[in-house]
Protein backbone atom coordinates (compact mmCIF):
# COMPACT_ATOMS: atom_id res chain seq x y z
CA UNK A 1 0.00 0.00 0.00
CA UNK A 2 1.57 3.77 -1.04
CA UNK A 3 1.97 6.16 1.64
CA UNK A 4 -0.18 8.66 0.09
CA UNK A 5 -3.50 7.49 -2.13
CA UNK A 6 -5.61 9.53 -4.66
CA UNK A 7 -8.53 8.89 -6.92
CA UNK A 8 -6.65 8.60 -10.15
CA UNK A 9 -9.93 9.74 -11.92
CA UNK A 10 -10.00 10.98 -14.29
CA UNK A 11 -12.30 13.94 -13.22
CA UNK A 12 -13.95 15.91 -16.05
CA UNK A 13 -15.65 19.37 -15.02
CA UNK A 14 -17.54 22.14 -17.23
CA UNK A 15 -15.82 25.82 -17.28
CA UNK A 16 -16.58 27.87 -13.61
CA UNK A 17 -17.11 25.24 -11.46
CA UNK A 18 -15.85 24.20 -8.29
CA UNK A 19 -12.77 21.64 -8.28
CA UNK A 20 -12.23 19.22 -5.04
CA UNK A 21 -9.15 17.05 -5.42
CA UNK A 22 -8.80 14.83 -2.77
CA UNK A 23 -5.95 12.27 -0.68
CA UNK A 24 -5.50 10.38 2.24
CA UNK A 25 -1.45 9.55 3.87
CA UNK A 26 -0.70 6.94 6.03
CA UNK A 27 2.49 8.29 7.79
CA UNK A 28 1.91 10.10 10.93
CA UNK A 29 5.20 11.70 10.77
CA UNK A 30 4.42 13.75 7.71
CA UNK A 31 4.59 17.69 8.37
CA UNK A 32 5.32 19.10 5.09
CA UNK A 33 2.07 18.97 2.20
CA UNK A 34 2.18 19.77 -1.24
CA UNK A 35 0.06 19.95 -3.96
CA UNK A 36 1.58 19.58 -8.30
CA UNK A 37 0.27 20.27 -10.98
CA UNK A 38 2.09 18.59 -14.46
CA UNK A 39 0.56 19.03 -17.99
CA UNK A 40 1.17 16.33 -20.34
CA UNK A 41 4.64 15.07 -21.11
CA UNK A 42 5.92 17.91 -18.68
CA UNK A 43 7.60 17.41 -15.17
CA UNK A 44 5.60 18.32 -12.31
CA UNK A 45 5.49 21.92 -11.16
CA UNK A 46 4.80 22.97 -6.96
CA UNK A 47 1.21 24.67 -7.08
CA UNK A 48 0.64 24.63 -3.33
CA UNK A 49 2.45 23.72 -0.17
CA UNK A 50 0.86 23.54 3.24
CA UNK A 51 2.99 22.49 6.36
CA UNK A 52 0.74 20.59 9.02
CA UNK A 53 -3.00 20.96 9.32
CA UNK A 54 -5.09 23.86 8.22
CA UNK A 55 -5.94 25.63 5.24
CA UNK A 56 -3.51 28.04 2.64
CA UNK A 57 -4.95 30.07 0.06
CA UNK A 58 -3.50 31.25 -3.43
CA UNK A 59 -5.80 32.93 -5.97
CA UNK A 60 -8.09 30.46 -7.33
CA UNK A 61 -6.70 27.62 -5.38
CA UNK A 62 -7.07 26.24 -1.61
CA UNK A 63 -5.13 23.41 0.09
CA UNK A 64 -6.04 22.02 3.20
CA UNK A 65 -4.42 19.81 5.74
CA UNK A 66 -6.63 17.54 8.21
CA UNK A 67 -3.58 15.62 10.17
CA UNK A 68 -6.29 13.87 12.69
CA UNK A 69 -8.10 12.29 9.99
CA UNK A 70 -4.58 12.05 7.71
CA UNK A 71 -6.47 13.98 4.71
CA UNK A 72 -5.34 16.32 2.04
CA UNK A 73 -7.73 18.46 0.19
CA UNK A 74 -6.77 20.92 -3.16
CA UNK A 75 -9.90 23.09 -3.99
CA UNK A 76 -9.89 25.15 -7.47
CA UNK A 77 -12.33 27.78 -7.49
CA UNK A 78 -13.50 29.15 -11.20
CA UNK A 79 -12.17 26.38 -12.66
CA UNK A 80 -10.54 27.10 -16.51
CA UNK A 81 -9.22 24.89 -19.37
CA UNK A 82 -5.80 25.65 -18.44
CA UNK A 83 -6.20 24.01 -15.76
CA UNK A 84 -7.08 20.72 -17.11
CA UNK A 85 -4.00 18.37 -16.07
CA UNK A 86 -2.91 16.14 -13.66
CA UNK A 87 -2.95 17.15 -10.27
CA UNK A 88 -0.24 14.92 -7.56
CA UNK A 89 -0.41 15.17 -3.70
CA UNK A 90 2.85 14.55 -1.92
CA UNK A 91 4.06 14.69 1.91
CA UNK A 92 7.23 14.37 3.40
CA UNK A 93 8.71 14.83 7.11
CA UNK A 94 10.84 17.13 7.06
CA UNK A 95 12.14 19.64 4.09
CA UNK A 96 15.32 17.53 3.49
CA UNK A 97 13.21 14.18 3.88
CA UNK A 98 12.19 12.02 1.10
CA UNK A 99 9.14 13.34 -0.88
CA UNK A 100 6.22 11.11 -1.31
CA UNK A 101 3.65 11.36 -4.15
CA UNK A 102 0.18 10.02 -4.55
CA UNK A 103 -1.06 8.35 -8.19
CA UNK A 104 -1.93 11.69 -9.56
CA UNK A 105 -5.78 12.67 -10.22
CA UNK A 106 -6.29 13.53 -14.17
CA UNK A 107 -8.62 16.45 -14.85
CA UNK A 108 -10.35 17.89 -17.29
CA UNK A 109 -11.91 21.27 -17.49
CA UNK A 110 -14.43 21.66 -20.31
CA UNK A 111 -14.95 25.11 -22.19
CA UNK B 1 18.54 29.75 -16.50
CA UNK B 2 18.97 25.91 -17.12
CA UNK B 3 17.50 24.07 -13.56
CA UNK B 4 17.49 20.29 -14.20
CA UNK B 5 18.49 18.71 -16.88
CA UNK B 6 18.00 15.57 -17.74
CA UNK B 7 19.79 13.39 -20.60
CA UNK B 8 19.05 11.41 -22.74
CA UNK B 9 15.12 12.23 -23.37
CA UNK B 10 14.46 9.40 -25.19
CA UNK B 11 16.38 6.05 -25.28
CA UNK B 12 15.40 2.32 -26.00
CA UNK B 13 17.47 -0.43 -25.16
CA UNK B 14 17.55 -4.63 -25.22
CA UNK B 15 16.74 -6.60 -21.99
CA UNK B 16 20.33 -6.87 -20.37
CA UNK B 17 21.58 -4.00 -21.50
CA UNK B 18 23.14 -1.30 -18.75
CA UNK B 19 22.84 2.58 -19.51
CA UNK B 20 22.89 5.42 -16.96
CA UNK B 21 20.56 8.55 -16.69
CA UNK B 22 22.18 12.08 -16.44
CA UNK B 23 20.70 14.87 -13.90
CA UNK B 24 22.42 17.90 -13.07
CA UNK B 25 20.99 21.27 -11.77
CA UNK B 26 22.84 24.62 -11.65
CA UNK B 27 20.80 25.51 -8.58
CA UNK B 28 22.90 24.60 -5.90
CA UNK B 29 20.38 22.23 -4.01
CA UNK B 30 21.55 19.79 -1.47
CA UNK B 31 18.67 17.19 -2.14
CA UNK B 32 18.29 15.38 -5.53
CA UNK B 33 16.50 12.60 -6.58
CA UNK B 34 14.99 10.09 -9.04
CA UNK B 35 11.53 9.20 -9.94
CA UNK B 36 9.74 6.67 -12.16
CA UNK B 37 6.38 7.61 -13.15
CA UNK B 38 4.33 4.62 -14.48
CA UNK B 39 0.35 4.80 -15.29
CA UNK B 40 -1.70 4.69 -12.50
CA UNK B 41 1.06 4.65 -10.24
CA UNK B 42 2.25 8.37 -10.05
CA UNK B 43 5.55 9.47 -9.37
CA UNK B 44 7.46 6.39 -7.31
CA UNK B 45 10.96 7.40 -5.66
CA UNK B 46 13.84 5.54 -7.14
CA UNK B 47 16.87 6.95 -4.86
CA UNK B 48 17.70 10.23 -2.97
CA UNK B 49 21.02 12.34 -1.47
CA UNK B 50 20.78 14.78 0.75
CA UNK B 51 23.91 15.70 -0.16
CA UNK B 52 27.27 15.00 -2.11
CA UNK B 53 28.48 11.29 -1.09
CA UNK B 54 25.14 10.57 0.97
CA UNK B 55 22.56 8.14 -0.65
CA UNK B 56 19.60 6.58 0.27
CA UNK B 57 17.09 4.23 -1.35
CA UNK B 58 13.22 5.30 -2.23
CA UNK B 59 10.17 2.82 -3.03
CA UNK B 60 11.88 0.56 -5.69
CA UNK B 61 15.42 0.80 -5.78
CA UNK B 62 15.50 -2.48 -7.20
CA UNK B 63 18.06 -2.79 -10.16
CA UNK B 64 19.04 0.69 -9.80
CA UNK B 65 21.90 2.58 -8.55
CA UNK B 66 23.15 6.35 -7.66
CA UNK B 67 26.04 7.87 -6.96
CA UNK B 68 26.21 11.71 -5.56
CA UNK B 69 30.10 12.62 -6.29
CA UNK B 70 29.46 16.29 -6.40
CA UNK B 71 26.62 18.91 -5.64
CA UNK B 72 25.80 19.28 -9.12
CA UNK B 73 25.11 15.33 -10.78
CA UNK B 74 23.17 12.84 -9.44
CA UNK B 75 23.28 9.80 -12.54
CA UNK B 76 20.91 6.73 -12.60
CA UNK B 77 22.56 3.42 -13.31
CA UNK B 78 20.23 0.88 -14.88
CA UNK B 79 22.55 -2.41 -14.06
CA UNK B 80 20.85 -4.97 -16.53
CA UNK B 81 17.59 -3.58 -18.46
CA UNK B 82 14.37 -5.35 -17.99
CA UNK B 83 11.24 -4.65 -19.75
CA UNK B 84 9.30 -4.06 -16.48
CA UNK B 85 12.01 -0.89 -16.29
CA UNK B 86 9.93 0.24 -19.39
CA UNK B 87 8.71 4.33 -17.50
CA UNK B 88 9.91 7.94 -17.74
CA UNK B 89 11.84 9.00 -15.45
CA UNK B 90 12.29 12.31 -13.78
CA UNK B 91 15.10 13.90 -11.90
CA UNK B 92 14.12 16.52 -9.04
CA UNK B 93 16.21 18.57 -6.55
CA UNK B 94 15.64 20.68 -4.01
CA UNK B 95 17.42 23.65 -1.18
CA UNK B 96 17.58 22.12 2.07
CA UNK B 97 17.60 24.17 4.96
CA UNK B 98 15.87 24.16 8.61
CA UNK B 99 11.50 25.53 9.19
CA UNK B 100 9.59 27.28 5.94
CA UNK B 101 10.35 29.94 5.07
CA UNK B 102 13.19 29.90 2.59
CA UNK B 103 12.68 26.35 2.46
CA UNK B 104 9.35 25.16 1.35
CA UNK B 105 10.88 21.75 0.19
CA UNK B 106 9.91 22.84 -3.53
CA UNK B 107 10.98 19.87 -6.06
CA UNK B 108 12.06 21.55 -8.99
CA UNK B 109 11.88 18.55 -12.06
CA UNK B 110 13.65 17.70 -15.39
CA UNK B 111 11.61 17.57 -18.44
CA UNK B 112 11.87 13.65 -18.19
CA UNK B 113 13.66 10.63 -19.74
CA UNK B 114 11.54 8.41 -21.82
CA UNK B 115 13.29 4.26 -21.41
CA UNK B 116 11.71 1.54 -23.38
CA UNK B 117 13.22 -1.88 -22.85
CA UNK B 118 12.50 -4.66 -25.43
Amino acid sequence: QKEVEQDPGPLSVPEGAIVSLNCTYSNSAFQYFMWYRQYSRKGPELLMYTYSSGNKEDGRFTAQVDKSSKYISLFIRDSQPSDSATYLCAGTKTSYDKVIFGPGTSLSVIP
Amino acid sequence: NAGVTQTPKFQVLKTGQSMTLQCAQDMNHEYMSWYRQDPGMGLRLIHYSVGAGITDQGEVPNGYNVSRSTTEDFPLRLLSAAPSQTSVYFCASSYVGQGIKGSTGELFFGEGSRLTVL
